[in-house]
């Protein structure tokens, strides 16, 4: 069960915006059950537990910035960080429910460099 | 508040059994609305969800990773483990525990989703 796949790096100035892509199958990614798709994504910072930064394709949680953004296309996910600042530097996983076989799946993660 | 927090070993021999706990506080095991899970990191790596367990106590494991993790719940305590036996240099790694909402619950914003999380136990398999 090989993970979502997702660019190993990024970077982007401050100020700058960058996209991150999730791509996964039609059982995942591309997924609804109800009506709902469960991609998720979370920020991970050296030595920290991973944080949630957007449910359900495109929702923030409370105290999240809305310089972040998620979006969803097709078996591909996105989350694009705008007006980057170096506190967004970090590793982004995305998250997906796959349900051809009741299986949590995490995207390879990807490196964001602030430059 | 909802907090979790993971407790074990650091260091764990090879061929013995890992065991870690994760203690919730500011919600209850037994609430019916998460999964209760654990996820990995090994070394440099990428997450890997393991498994996690309903208050039913019904478990439900990454088909891809060994059948060696079992997931317990102790709803007296307000926590519930994971085992591993017959460890290996292979299982070191960092192991959190965290709650995800159950997707049958439509009225939880944020189900699916792994919205709480511990901070995260290093486990170190080494003779």
């Amino acid at each position: 069960q090989s993970a979502l796949t997702q660019p190993a790096s990024v970077s982007g100035s401050p100020g700058q915006s960058i996209t991150i892509s999730c791509t996964g199958t039609s059982s995942d990614v591309g997924s609804y059950l109800g009506g709902y798709s469960y991609v998720s994504w979370y920020q991970q910072h050296p030595g920290k537990a991973p944080k949630l930064i957007i449910f359900g394709v495109s929702n923030r949680p409370s105290g999240v910035s809305d310089r972040f953004s998620g979006s969803k296309s097709g078996n591909t996910a996105f989350l694009t960080i705008s007006g980057l600042q170096t506190e967004d530097e970090a590793d982004y996983y995305c998250f997906s429910y796959r349900s051809s076989s009741t299986f949590e799946i995490f995207g390879g993660g990807t490196k964001l460099t602030v430059l | 508040q909802v907090q979790l927090q993971e407790s074990g070993p650091g260091l764990v021999r090879p061929s013995q059994t890992l065991s870690l706990t994760c203690t919730v506080s500011g919600d209850s095991v037994n609430s019916g609305r998460y999964y209760w899970s654990w996820i990995r990191q090994h070394p440099g790596q990428g997450l890997e969800w393991i498994g996690y367990i309903f208050y039913s106590g019904n478990t439900y494991y990454n088909p891809s990773l060994t059948s060696r993790f079992t997931i317990s719940l102790d709803t007296s305590r307000n926590q519930f483990s994971l085992h591993l036996n017959s460890v290996t240099a292979a299982d070191t790694a960092v192991y959190y525990c965290a709650r995800i909402g159950a997707r049958a619950d439509q009225s939880l914003a944020l189900r699916g989703t792994f919205d709480i999380w511990g901070q995260g136990t290093k486990v170190t398999v080494s003779s």
